[in-house]
């Protein structure tokens, strides 16, 4: 069966970079985009951006461009996600989403606390 | 970048209810659109995609509808288990975006 288990919480200082694994199986790695999502607490769904685990083409959402790069590695079927310059209001937890039906997402991973705090 | 606007915010209704959830697209996504129910601590889970196809595992109860700007996602009769927060998507363009939430609550 198809599951998507990321890495653990994390804590981090203002400026800080954080570093999220999202490693996949039950599938074939390569045939399907990887899209990562954040939700703040007590907040609604925010889509970061998506990554082609085929050929690592990505699409980020406009505010976060220069901060966020999306990566994969398909020897190890993981996609990563790093979010550079931490601020408060990006504590959040955030999750990894393997796409079905070209974009829609049907499975997720467990997503991953982080909390920016000096 | 295309917005989605849901509506209402929060929903209060009954076990047995019909409800309707409203999503509209400041531009047209076609029929690139999903819904998504999302339990509190949990992953969203993807019920409808392509607007109005039921996704596997998915209960018959939940349906969608639409194209283009306006779309609605319908629970014939809600269960104890659907009251929860339910997310609009589109993914016609390259930057996908939700809707702001529709929380469904007990009456």
């Amino acid at each position: 069966q198809v599951q998507l288990v990321q890495s653990g919480a994390e804590v981090k200082k203002p400026g800080a970079s954080v570093k999220v694994s999202c490693k996949a199986s039950g599938y074939t790695f390569t045939s399907y985009g990887i899209s990562w999502v954040r939700q703040a607490p007590g907040q609604g769904l925010e889509w970061m951006g998506w990554i082609s685990a085929y050929n690592g083409n990505t699409n980020y959402a406009q505010k976060l461009q220069g901060r966020v790069t999306m990566t994969t590695d398909t020897s190890t079927s993981t996609a990563y996600m790093e979010l550079r310059s931490l601020r408060s209001d990006d504590t959040a937890v955030y999750y990894c989403a393997r796409e079905v039906y070209s974009g829609s997402m049907g499975y997720w991973g467990q997503g991953t606390l982080v909390t920016v705090s000096s | 970048d295309i917005h989605m606007t849901q509506s209402p915010s929060t929903l209060s209704a009954s076990v047995g209810d019909r409800v309707t959830i409203t999503c509209r697209a400041s531009q047209s996504v076609s029929s690139w659109l999903a819904w998504y129910q999302q339990k509190p601590g949990k992953a969203p889970k993807l019920l409808i995609y392509k607007a109005s196809s039921l996704e596997s595992g998915a209960p018959s109860r939940f349906s969608g509808s639409g194209s283009g700007t306006e779309f609605t996602l319908t629970i014939s009769s809600l269960q104890p288990d659907d009251f929860a927060t339910y997310y609009c998507q589109q993914y016609n363009s390259y930057s996908y975006t939700f809707g702001q939430g529709t929380k469904l609550e007990i009456k």
